[in-house]
Protein backbone atom coordinates (compact mmCIF):
# COMPACT_ATOMS: atom_id res chain seq x y z
CA UNK A 1 0.00 0.00 0.00
CA UNK A 2 1.14 3.34 -0.50
CA UNK A 3 2.93 4.60 2.41
CA UNK A 4 2.91 8.27 1.60
CA UNK A 5 -0.23 10.04 0.26
CA UNK A 6 0.77 13.00 -1.74
CA UNK A 7 -1.79 15.51 -3.26
CA UNK A 8 -2.80 17.40 -5.76
CA UNK A 9 -1.43 15.26 -8.50
CA UNK A 10 -1.60 17.99 -10.35
CA UNK A 11 -1.06 22.17 -9.72
CA UNK A 12 -1.05 25.25 -11.61
CA UNK A 13 -0.37 28.71 -10.04
CA UNK A 14 0.36 31.88 -11.61
CA UNK A 15 3.86 33.29 -11.02
CA UNK A 16 3.93 35.17 -7.89
CA UNK A 17 1.60 32.89 -6.23
CA UNK A 18 1.89 30.27 -3.65
CA UNK A 19 1.91 26.89 -4.05
CA UNK A 20 1.08 24.14 -1.56
CA UNK A 21 1.75 20.73 -1.51
CA UNK A 22 0.23 18.11 0.57
CA UNK A 23 1.10 14.65 2.14
CA UNK A 24 0.31 12.62 4.87
CA UNK A 25 1.50 9.16 6.05
CA UNK A 26 0.44 6.48 8.56
CA UNK A 27 3.93 4.84 9.93
CA UNK A 28 4.75 7.13 12.98
CA UNK A 29 8.36 5.35 12.83
CA UNK A 30 9.63 7.95 10.26
CA UNK A 31 12.13 10.61 11.20
CA UNK A 32 13.04 12.05 8.00
CA UNK A 33 11.03 13.85 5.61
CA UNK A 34 12.41 15.21 2.04
CA UNK A 35 10.96 17.12 -1.14
CA UNK A 36 12.47 16.35 -3.91
CA UNK A 37 12.44 18.21 -6.95
CA UNK A 38 12.55 16.75 -10.53
CA UNK A 39 12.63 18.50 -13.96
CA UNK A 40 12.37 16.61 -17.24
CA UNK A 41 14.94 14.02 -18.36
CA UNK A 42 16.55 14.49 -15.32
CA UNK A 43 16.92 12.83 -11.64
CA UNK A 44 14.96 14.28 -8.76
CA UNK A 45 16.98 16.51 -6.50
CA UNK A 46 16.65 17.06 -2.62
CA UNK A 47 15.12 20.04 -2.40
CA UNK A 48 14.72 20.72 1.75
CA UNK A 49 14.14 18.18 4.59
CA UNK A 50 12.22 17.90 8.22
CA UNK A 51 12.40 16.22 11.27
CA UNK A 52 9.52 15.02 13.64
CA UNK A 53 11.13 17.39 15.85
CA UNK A 54 10.59 21.00 14.33
CA UNK A 55 7.10 22.04 12.94
CA UNK A 56 8.32 24.10 10.02
CA UNK A 57 11.18 24.68 8.28
CA UNK A 58 12.23 27.79 5.69
CA UNK A 59 14.89 27.66 2.71
CA UNK A 60 14.07 30.58 0.98
CA UNK A 61 10.88 30.59 -0.60
CA UNK A 62 10.40 26.84 0.34
CA UNK A 63 8.48 26.02 3.76
CA UNK A 64 7.57 22.92 5.24
CA UNK A 65 5.33 22.70 7.49
CA UNK A 66 5.03 19.33 9.41
CA UNK A 67 1.93 18.31 11.76
CA UNK A 68 3.03 15.54 13.83
CA UNK A 69 -0.20 14.67 15.70
CA UNK A 70 -2.29 15.05 12.26
CA UNK A 71 0.56 13.11 10.37
CA UNK A 72 0.83 15.49 7.79
CA UNK A 73 3.19 17.44 6.32
CA UNK A 74 3.14 20.00 2.99
CA UNK A 75 5.59 22.04 1.18
CA UNK A 76 4.91 25.65 -0.13
CA UNK A 77 6.37 27.57 -2.44
CA UNK A 78 6.47 31.50 -2.41
CA UNK A 79 6.57 33.35 -5.06
CA UNK A 80 6.26 31.11 -7.42
CA UNK A 81 8.32 31.76 -10.36
CA UNK A 82 8.10 29.77 -14.26
CA UNK A 83 11.23 27.82 -13.26
CA UNK A 84 10.02 26.01 -10.54
CA UNK A 85 7.73 24.20 -13.24
CA UNK A 86 8.13 20.50 -11.90
CA UNK A 87 7.54 17.21 -10.14
CA UNK A 88 7.42 17.46 -6.63
CA UNK A 89 7.80 13.89 -4.93
CA UNK A 90 7.36 13.78 -1.12
CA UNK A 91 9.28 11.27 0.74
CA UNK A 92 9.67 9.74 4.65
CA UNK A 93 12.09 7.26 5.90
CA UNK A 94 12.78 5.89 8.97
CA UNK A 95 16.69 6.81 9.74
CA UNK A 96 17.64 6.89 6.19
CA UNK A 97 16.71 3.44 5.48
CA UNK A 98 14.38 3.46 2.54
CA UNK A 99 12.79 5.85 0.85
CA UNK A 100 8.86 5.92 0.69
CA UNK A 101 7.72 7.91 -1.87
CA UNK A 102 4.77 9.68 -2.38
CA UNK A 103 3.22 9.69 -6.29
CA UNK A 104 4.30 13.09 -7.15
CA UNK A 105 2.71 16.61 -8.07
CA UNK A 106 3.28 17.94 -11.06
CA UNK A 107 3.37 22.05 -10.82
CA UNK A 108 2.82 24.76 -13.75
CA UNK A 109 3.82 28.51 -12.89
CA UNK A 110 2.41 30.41 -15.46
CA UNK A 111 3.67 34.01 -16.17
CA UNK B 1 32.65 16.54 -11.11
CA UNK B 2 30.74 14.67 -7.67
CA UNK B 3 27.67 12.84 -8.73
CA UNK B 4 26.06 9.84 -9.14
CA UNK B 5 26.43 9.11 -13.50
CA UNK B 6 24.88 6.03 -14.69
CA UNK B 7 24.81 4.78 -18.55
CA UNK B 8 23.36 4.50 -21.09
CA UNK B 9 20.87 7.35 -20.60
CA UNK B 10 18.43 5.82 -23.52
CA UNK B 11 18.09 2.08 -24.48
CA UNK B 12 15.91 1.59 -27.07
CA UNK B 13 16.23 -2.51 -27.71
CA UNK B 14 13.62 -5.49 -29.22
CA UNK B 15 11.49 -7.89 -26.96
CA UNK B 16 13.56 -10.62 -25.54
CA UNK B 17 16.91 -9.19 -25.26
CA UNK B 18 18.95 -8.72 -22.12
CA UNK B 19 20.44 -5.41 -21.36
CA UNK B 20 22.83 -3.67 -18.43
CA UNK B 21 22.66 -0.61 -16.75
CA UNK B 22 25.56 1.04 -14.84
CA UNK B 23 25.87 3.20 -12.13
CA UNK B 24 28.81 4.61 -10.69
CA UNK B 25 28.97 7.17 -7.53
CA UNK B 26 32.22 9.41 -6.33
CA UNK B 27 30.21 10.67 -3.73
CA UNK B 28 31.97 8.18 -0.63
CA UNK B 29 28.58 6.79 -0.29
CA UNK B 30 27.81 2.97 1.14
CA UNK B 31 24.38 2.96 -0.07
CA UNK B 32 23.80 2.43 -3.66
CA UNK B 33 19.71 2.01 -4.57
CA UNK B 34 17.54 1.29 -8.05
CA UNK B 35 14.36 3.06 -8.73
CA UNK B 36 11.92 2.49 -11.86
CA UNK B 37 9.88 5.33 -12.37
CA UNK B 38 6.95 4.87 -14.38
CA UNK B 39 5.00 6.66 -17.07
CA UNK B 40 2.86 8.18 -14.73
CA UNK B 41 6.18 9.09 -12.78
CA UNK B 42 5.64 7.17 -9.71
CA UNK B 43 9.27 6.13 -8.06
CA UNK B 44 9.09 2.48 -6.78
CA UNK B 45 12.22 1.26 -5.12
CA UNK B 46 13.73 -2.06 -6.94
CA UNK B 47 17.07 -2.48 -4.94
CA UNK B 48 19.44 -1.17 -2.49
CA UNK B 49 22.97 -2.68 -1.69
CA UNK B 50 25.19 -0.90 1.86
CA UNK B 51 28.87 -1.80 0.74
CA UNK B 52 28.21 -4.51 -1.73
CA UNK B 53 25.56 -6.37 0.33
CA UNK B 54 21.61 -6.45 -0.97
CA UNK B 55 19.46 -5.11 1.98
CA UNK B 56 16.40 -4.07 -0.26
CA UNK B 57 15.08 -6.86 -2.60
CA UNK B 58 11.34 -5.46 -3.54
CA UNK B 59 8.90 -7.49 -5.59
CA UNK B 60 10.62 -7.52 -8.93
CA UNK B 61 10.75 -10.34 -11.42
CA UNK B 62 13.92 -12.02 -11.16
CA UNK B 63 14.54 -10.88 -14.64
CA UNK B 64 16.00 -8.14 -12.71
CA UNK B 65 19.40 -8.81 -11.12
CA UNK B 66 21.44 -6.34 -9.67
CA UNK B 67 25.18 -6.49 -9.00
CA UNK B 68 27.56 -4.37 -7.12
CA UNK B 69 31.25 -4.97 -7.33
CA UNK B 70 32.09 -2.72 -5.08
CA UNK B 71 30.37 0.27 -2.70
CA UNK B 72 30.57 3.13 -5.64
CA UNK B 73 29.25 1.16 -8.28
CA UNK B 74 25.91 -0.72 -8.86
CA UNK B 75 24.59 -2.52 -12.02
CA UNK B 76 21.59 -3.42 -13.34
CA UNK B 77 21.40 -6.61 -15.58
CA UNK B 78 17.76 -7.27 -17.03
CA UNK B 79 17.09 -10.48 -19.03
CA UNK B 80 14.68 -11.46 -21.48
CA UNK B 81 12.90 -7.89 -21.32
CA UNK B 82 9.40 -7.56 -21.94
CA UNK B 83 7.54 -4.29 -22.85
CA UNK B 84 6.44 -3.12 -19.68
CA UNK B 85 10.24 -2.90 -18.42
CA UNK B 86 9.99 0.57 -20.47
CA UNK B 87 10.83 3.11 -17.79
CA UNK B 88 13.13 5.46 -16.84
CA UNK B 89 15.60 3.54 -14.43
CA UNK B 90 17.08 5.83 -11.14
CA UNK B 91 20.25 4.93 -9.66
CA UNK B 92 20.91 7.19 -6.35
CA UNK B 93 23.14 6.66 -3.59
CA UNK B 94 23.22 7.86 0.17
CA UNK B 95 25.15 7.88 3.22
CA UNK B 96 24.12 5.86 5.88
CA UNK B 97 23.93 7.00 9.00
CA UNK B 98 23.86 10.86 7.80
CA UNK B 99 22.52 13.92 9.38
CA UNK B 100 20.94 14.95 6.01
CA UNK B 101 19.97 11.19 4.96
CA UNK B 102 19.10 12.72 1.64
CA UNK B 103 19.44 10.73 -1.91
CA UNK B 104 21.29 11.68 -4.56
CA UNK B 105 20.28 10.27 -7.91
CA UNK B 106 21.47 10.07 -11.32
CA UNK B 107 19.81 10.95 -14.67
CA UNK B 108 17.67 8.44 -15.33
CA UNK B 109 18.29 6.01 -18.12
CA UNK B 110 15.15 5.40 -20.30
CA UNK B 111 14.23 2.03 -21.24
CA UNK B 112 12.17 1.56 -24.17
CA UNK B 113 11.42 -1.87 -25.39
CA UNK B 114 10.05 -2.64 -28.54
Amino acid sequence: QQQVKQSPQSLIVQKGGISIINCAYENTAFDYFPWYQQFPGKGPALLIAIRPDVSEKKEGRFTISFNKSAKQFSLHIMDSQPGDSATYFCAASISGNQFYFGTGTSLTVIP
Amino acid sequence: DTAVSQTPKYLVTQMGNDKSIKCEQNLGHDTMYWYKQDSKKFLKIMFSYNNKELIINETVPNRFSPKSPDKAHLNLHINSLELGDSAVYFCASSLIPDTNYGYTFGSGTRLTVV
